[in-house]
């Protein structure tokens, strides 16, 4: 595979569940993201880590737990979901600064019950 | 913070017709800047994008956005529309995060072009 994968594609949950979101690079970046696109609303960025550290947390409540174990692979970690979380959740990776271009994977599209 | 304006919610233009999708952004320092492109159930995919240089940039699809910083604007057009462009745009600004390494995307929110026959 190439780019930016990632899984599941669509995802329905209830709001005890307990799910995860996975994204993978493979394009050698060192910095990867998560956005989340809700209808009407611009793209908000949720968290940003760097080289596995975690540098921008966008007051995103608890409820979602990012982890990043290594610079390739990120995911989105969810429990106790509210519907108002019903979204698209986007990853993205770059290469640090350098040409300030992100890219982005094709989304899960979460619905919480 | 930094925000960005795409002051066209949705703009509906027929086939073969030139398009301009407006973007304003507020930072007075240097930035870069970026056009995507989202179709329909698939994720973003980078258009065009303005590091530096000429302040026309252009797309290998025949878009083209200009950088004006006086205006500070980075306009989005294509002088004729296909049925295939029918997506949403999004322009950004890009800000380093802290000077380290990974950098913050500050999007608008979205021009949606349908291409009618």
């Amino acid at each position: 595979e190439t780019g930016v994968t990632q899984t599941p594609r669509h995802l329905v949950m209830g709001m005890t569940n307990k799910k995860s979101l996975k994204c993978e690079q493979h394009l050698g970046h060192n910095a990867m993201y998560w956005y989340k696109q809700s209808a009407k609303k611009p793209l908000e960025l949720m968290f940003v880590y760097n080289f596995k550290e975690q540098t921008e947390n966008n007051s995103v409540p608890s409820r979602f737990s990012p982890e990043c174990p290594n610079s390739s692979h990120l995911f989105l970690h969810l429990h106790t979901l509210q519907p108002e979380d019903s979204a698209l959740y986007l990853c993205a990776s770059s290469l640090g600064t350098l040409r300030g271009e992100q890219f982005f994977g094709p989304g899960t599209r979460l619905t919480v019950l | 913070a930094q925000s960005v304006t795409q002051l066209d919610s949705q703009v509906p233009v027929f086939e073969e017709a030139p398009v301009e999708l407006r973007c304003n952004y507020s930072s007075s320092v240097s930035v870069y800047l970026f056009w995507y492109v989202q179709y329909p159930n698939q994720g973003l995919q980078l258009l065009l994008k303005y590091l530096s240089g000429s302040t026309l940039v252009e797309s290998i699809n025949g878009f083209e956005a200009e950088f004006n910083k006086s205006q500070t604007s980075f306009h989005l057009r294509k002088p004729s529309v296909h049925i295939s462009d029918t997506a949403e745009y999004f322009c950004a600004v890009s800000d380093p995060i802290g000077g380290a390494a990974g950098n913050k995307l500050t999007f608008g929110g979205g021009t949606r072009v349908l291409v009618k026959p």
